[in-house]
């Protein structure tokens, strides 16, 4: 079974340029996550979609970063326009549901740098 | 929201068990405890998940008390390839995003 898929792996942009990230769920997953994972610390939820439709973006800085899932596949998360603390690793993942008990899969995230 | 709290590091020898706890005290009813390993340029990776007693599988075994405050992650016969960071996370079907952030987790290094 194919994994989740992102690209691309590696981004370096200057502050204020805008970036997007892709993602490909696993085939037949309702359920996808973007985290956001600063270095030393531990992966951040921004948004939880569940087919297409949001389930909880409570965390997505919304003046800056926006994401779509259309057609509940494939999913597109972007930053308009950088900051310098966006500097992170965006990790997509996905699960058949979001009723317990379940497991995510995460995809091997973009490396996201601002300069 | 229940809120984890983990040792940030813990070293260990090839062979050895090696057990992880987890501390939640404000656990929901509802709430599910999962462990996630997370290596070096790598999403995370689900380990084991339950809601109470023991729960294993071919790779760990999970400990929760009757009263479910906290949490044991246990590795059987750890290898250098286990160096990771583990994570605990605690949370139910109604929670929030903020259930799946997850925290600093701990830093296992498997020594030779």
């Amino acid at each position: 079974e194919a994994g989740v898929a992102q690209s691309p792996r590696y981004k370096i942009i200057e502050k204020r340029q805008s970036v997007a990230f892709w993602c490909n769920p696993i085939s037949g997953h309702a359920t996808l996550y973007w985290y956001q994972q600063i270095l030393g610390q531990g992966p951040k939820l921004l948004i939880q979609f569940q087919n297409n439709g949001v389930v909880d973006d409570s965390q997505l800085p919304k003046d800056r970063f926006s994401a779509e899932r259309l057609k509940g596949v494939d999913s597109t998360l972007k930053i308009q326009p950088a900051k310098l603390e966006d500097s992170a690793v965006y990790l997509c993942a996905s699960s058949l549901t979001d009723s317990y008990p379940y497991e995510q899969y995460f995809g091997p995230g973009t490396r996201l740098t601002v300069t | 929201l229940a809120k984890t709290t983990q040792p940030i590091s813990m070293d260990s020898y090839e062979g050895q068990e090696v057990n992880i706890t987890c501390s939640h005290n404000n656990i929901a009813t509802n709430d599910y405890i999962t462990w996630y390993q997370q290596f070096p340029s790598q999403g995370p990776r689900f380990i084991i998940q339950g809601y109470k007693t023991k729960v294993t599988n071919e790779v760990a075994s999970l400990f929760i008390p009757a009263d479910r405050k906290s949490s044991t992650l246990s590795l059987p016969r750890v290898s250098l390839s286990d160096t990771a960071v583990y994570y605990c996370l605690v949370g139910s079907s109604s929670g929030s995003a903020r259930q799946l952030t997850f925290g600093s987790g701990t830093q296992l290094t498997v020594l030779p």
